[in-house]
């Protein structure tokens, strides 16, 4: 298997631009997760979805991040406009409910917003 | 809600000294636990991992940890360090009834030859 993808896997984007970032999660496993990870913050999770469902989004910071699954090897994380604030690297991770939750983690997008 | 604790921020060992993370964790019932290593540039991989059975749990490149319930802790060992090991080190505890986990804040270990 080839684990879990991301792309692009460094992104660099003015303020006010829109910024996608991709992930396809390893397949068979039924939840998704996304994470932040800054130096000031640490690791964060922002989102993560079962089943294509979203479960809880209560780490996303704020209307400005979006995040759809449409299908169960598939998910997008958007942020519109962009900010310097979000620079940080976004890292999606999967896993399998059963037998014991793993996670397991992808590359990480780089994102650098000027 | 759970939570996890790792004290350490920073840590440095001599190459083939032995080292212990530490990492404390809060939760109501027997957690999965788990310890994740992240090298520069790279994403989170995982060292090893505990749900049921013996506390003492074997991982990859020769770590291991114990969980004592006593203590709500999980510490990872490593016997001789090697400057390989160099890294930023993850605990992280997870529910028997959700696949969330909860992420410690990260120990980054120095290697020094």
């Amino acid at each position: 298997d080839a684990g879990v993808i991301q792309s692009p896997r460094h992104e660099v984007t003015e303020m006010g631009q829109e910024v996608t970032l991709r992930c396809k999660p390893i397949s068979g496993h039924n939840s998704l997760f996304w994470y932040r990870q800054t130096m000031m913050r640490g690791l964060e999770l922002l989102i993560y979805f079962n089943n294509n469902v979203p479960i809880d989004d209560s780490g996303m910071p704020e209307d400005r991040f979006s995040a759809k699954m449409p299908n169960a090897s598939f998910s997008t994380l958007k942020i519109q406009p962009s900010e310097p604030r979000d620079s940080a690297v976004y890292f999606c991770a999967s896993s399998s409910q059963r037998p014991n939750h793993e996670q397991f983690f992808g590359p990480g997008t780089r994102l650098t917003v000027l | 809600a759970q939570s996890v604790t790792q004290p350490d921020i920073h840590i440095t060992v001599s190459e083939g000294a032995s080292l212990e993370l530490r990492c404390n964790y809060s939760y109501g019932a027997t957690p999965y636990l788990f310890w994740y290593v992240q090298s520069p540039g790279q994403g989170l991989q995982l060292l090893l991992k505990y749900f049921s059975g013996d506390t003492l749990v074997q991982g990859i490149k020769g770590f291991e940890a114990e969980f004592k319930r006593s203590q709500s802790s999980f510490n990872l060992r490593k016997p001789s360090v090697h400057w390989s090991d160099a890294a930023e080190y993850f605990c992280a505890v997870g529910e028997r009834t959700a696949s969330k986990l909860t992420f410690g804040t990260g120990t980054r270990l120095q290697v020094t030859l």
